[in-house]
């Protein structure tokens, strides 16, 4: 089962505006990451951060981690018609000591930049 | 940046075919990678881990002889969809993580497969 949850589902707004995006879980994570993909293709990283970390910027990309509200936002600004895709949010709880992780993706958000 | 290279990026197939997805990784060594499925409008569903060498991981409810899972080469993963159905209709996705750190953090995902059974 997918542990993150996105809100809102879908998002349209004009070019120009900020979209604002949210993703809650449920369990303890090493590290949260976000994902874009466009519709028909694979996923792209965008940014990670980490559980020690607050917030992180990224170019137009702004992603905030509250550990303790367990949530998580990405903020893209100045939107453009280019940044039309789904972005799902994606959290890695596997512990230290294992070799590589595995990563759990939520619902995903579609958003829609009008020109 | 990573590449990872999936094909066919689309295949139709009668009902009872076998159907064989490829992913590569092309300029790194991916001793894991990752199988999922994704439905319309839906988030990606980790179907199995495929680790070069030894036998995958499957993810509770696929069916392992039904997707066979075949990691013969550090930059090939391969997904054979055996005796398909129209249930097995989906978007299939193949990832892999760069052997970057101590544990590896990013994923590096294929195109895709539209897998259409008619």
């Amino acid at each position: 089962s997918q542990q993150g949850e996105e809100d809102p589902q879908a998002l349209s707004i004009q070019e120009g505006e900020n979209a604002t995006m949210n993703c809650s879980y449920k369990t303890s994570i090493n590290n949260l990451q976000w994902y874009r993909q466009n519709s028909g293709r694979g996923l792209v990283h965008l940014i990670l951060i980490r559980s020690n970390e607050r917030e992180k910027h990224s170019g137009r990309l702004r992603v905030t981690l509250d550990t303790s509200k367990k949530s998580s936002s990405l903020l893209i600004t100045a939107s453009r018609a280019a940044d039309t895709a789904s972005y799902f949010c994606a959290t890695d709880a596997a512990p230290e000591e294992t070799s590589g992780s595995r990563l759990t993706f939520g619902e995903g958000t579609q958003l829609t930049v009008n020109p | 940046g990573a590449v990872v290279s999936q094909h066919p990026s689309r295949v139709i197939c009668k009902s009872g075919t076998s159907v064989k997805i490829e992913c590569r990784s092309l300029d790194f060594q991916a001793t894991t990678m990752f199988w999922y499925r994704q439905f319309p409008k839906q988030s990606l569903m980790l179907m199995a881990t495929s680790n070069e060498g030894s036998k995958a991981t499957y993810e509770q409810g696929v069916e392992k002889d039904k997707f066979l899972i075949n990691h013969a080469s550090l930059t090939l993963s391969t997904l054979t969809v055996t005796s398909a159905h129209p249930e097995d209709s989906s978007f299939y996705i193949c990832s892999a993580r760069a052997p970057t750190g101590r544990w590896d953090e990013k994923l590096f995902f294929g195109s895709g497969t539209q897998l259409s059974v008619l």
